[in-house]
């Protein structure tokens, strides 16, 4: 069965970096666009970014653009986030997903907290 | 730059028959997906391409998109559809999602 487990969320200070990983499993991860969804506390979805199979394709949202960077290791079925400049308003659950070619996300982890604060 | 609309909140009563609208500009010329998050779990993906149903989701559940309105409609509304329910689509390569709709079984 497909699996999605977040990790290497935490407390980071304003300014400071964070790198999220996410380990797939149940699937043939390559042949799949994946997505990072991140949800700040008591507020809707929000979409971040999405990285091909073959990593060739990125996109990222506005909000985040210049400050994250989205990546894959395919021999090792993770996908990840790299995250910099972080502000509070990066506080947030994040999720990993997997993204269907027609662009909707049918397979979630579990989600990993980031909290941004001094 | 596109824009989802959705109601904040939407009371139906048990057994009732639940609507949750999600509006946009000419929405019916795009694919709309739906989600249901219960409190404190991810997000599941409940309609997908305007009315397909992915696999375990009830039939209870079904969609539909024209015009600048998509819209889900739940059936013999149960306690456990209690949740949030975000509408999605894809615009300019940007993933849009829905402000969420609160649902509540009185």
């Amino acid at each position: 069965q497909v699996q999605l487990v977040e990790s290497g969320g935490g407390v980071v200070k304003p300014g400071g970096s964070l790198r999220l990983s996410c380990a797939a499993s149940g699937f043939a991860f390559t042949d799949y666009y994946m997505s990072w969804i991140r949800q700040a506390p008591g507020k809707g979805l929000e979409w971040v970014s999405y990285i091909s199979g073959s990593g060739d394709n990125i996109y990222y949202a506005d909000s985040v653009k210049g400050r994250v960077t989205i990546s894959r290791d395919n021999a090792k079925n993770s996908l990840f986030l790299q995250m910099n400049s972080l502000r509070a308003d990066d506080t947030a659950v994040y999720y990993c997903a997997r993204r269907h070619w027609n662009v909707y996300f049918d397979y979630w982890g579990q989600g990993i907290l980031v909290t941004v604060s001094s | 730059s596109f824009e989802l609309t959705q109601p904040l909140s939407v009371s139906v009563a048990l057994g009732q028959t639940a609507t949750i609208t999600c509006g946009g500009n000419n929405l019916g010329n795009k694919h709309v997906h739906w989600y249901q998050q219960r409190p404190g779990q991810a997000p599941i993906l409940v309609i997908y391409r305007d009315y397909s149903r992915p696999s375990g989701i009830p039939e209870r559940f079904s969609g539909s998109n024209s015009g600048n309105t998509a819209t889900l409609t739940i059936i013999q509304a149960q306690a456990g559809d209690e949740a949030d329910y975000y509408c999605q689509v894809w615009d300019n390569y940007s993933v849009l999602f829905g402000g969420g709709t609160k649902l509540t079984v009185l």
